[in-house]
């Protein structure tokens, strides 16, 4: 079956112009991730998704980034006035709900962001 | 708060030589996990170890948790040049909430 896609795949944007990441999560999965990894780097936990509760924001490094997850499927990361610093891949892994595999995260090939 | 340490960072062997990487856990975990990333891919799902003392194989892989379930590991026997990677573990507690993940253990294996 269809795995975790996100959009797009590479992304080159100016220094304070505003870009979304879109993630669209294997059908059926209730938890929904977002990463950030930088060039060699291990895996910067962002913010969490979990059926209908609240989500785990503490993650986000600066109120310039944002994620919305609409009808518990598809998900946005919006990140407001970039900064080169804010140059990496962007992993969104999402997770099946079942208790026994309720963990095992299934990562999309990710978003590689460039900022200019 | 939680916290998941790796080590080591990097590890440079000969092919053929044997490969350890270890994570710890300030708190008791529920689960842990171990992920591969190949060199410019995502991290693919290897295995997962719940109970105490478990220990699990995949071929050349194996995999432990430990007695008090704050610590695991992922023991390569004879590298091959196809283990080349970064591996992850990631735990989760005892609560209800999301994973942490190590920092990875980059792994480079010389032909």
């Amino acid at each position: 079956g269809a795995g975790v896609s996100q959009s797009p795949s590479n992304k080159v944007t100016e220094k304070g112009k505003d870009v979304e990441l879109r993630c669209d999560p294997i059908s059926g999965h209730t938890a929904l991730y977002w990463y950030r990894q930088s060039l060699g780097q291990g895996l910067e936990f962002l913010i969490y998704f979990q059926g209908n509760s609240a989500p785990d924001k503490s993650g986000l490094p600066s109120d310039r980034f944002s994620a919305e997850r609409t009808g518990g499927s598809v998900s946005t990361l919006t990140i407001q006035r970039t900064q080169q610093e804010d140059s990496a891949v962007y992993l969104c892994a999402s997770s099946p709900p079942s208790a026994i595999n309720a963990d095992t995260q299934y990562f999309g090939p990710g978003t590689r962001l460039t900022v200019l | 708060g939680q916290q998941v340490m790796q080590i080591p960072q990097y590890q440079h062997v000969q092919e053929g030589e044997d490969f350890t990487t270890y994570c710890n856990s300030s708190t008791t975990l529920s689960n842990i996990q171990w992920y591969k990333q190949r060199p410019g891919g995502h991290p693919v799902f290897l295995i997962q170890l719940v109970k105490s003392g478990e220990v699990k194989k995949q071929k050349r892989l194996t995999f432990q948790f430990g007695e008090a379930k704050k610590n695991s590991s992922l023991h390569i026997t004879a590298t091959q040049t196809t283990d080349v990677g970064t591996y992850f573990c990631a735990g989760r507690g005892s609560t209800l909430g999301r994973l942490y993940f190590g920092r990875g253990t980059q792994l480079t294996v010389w032909p």
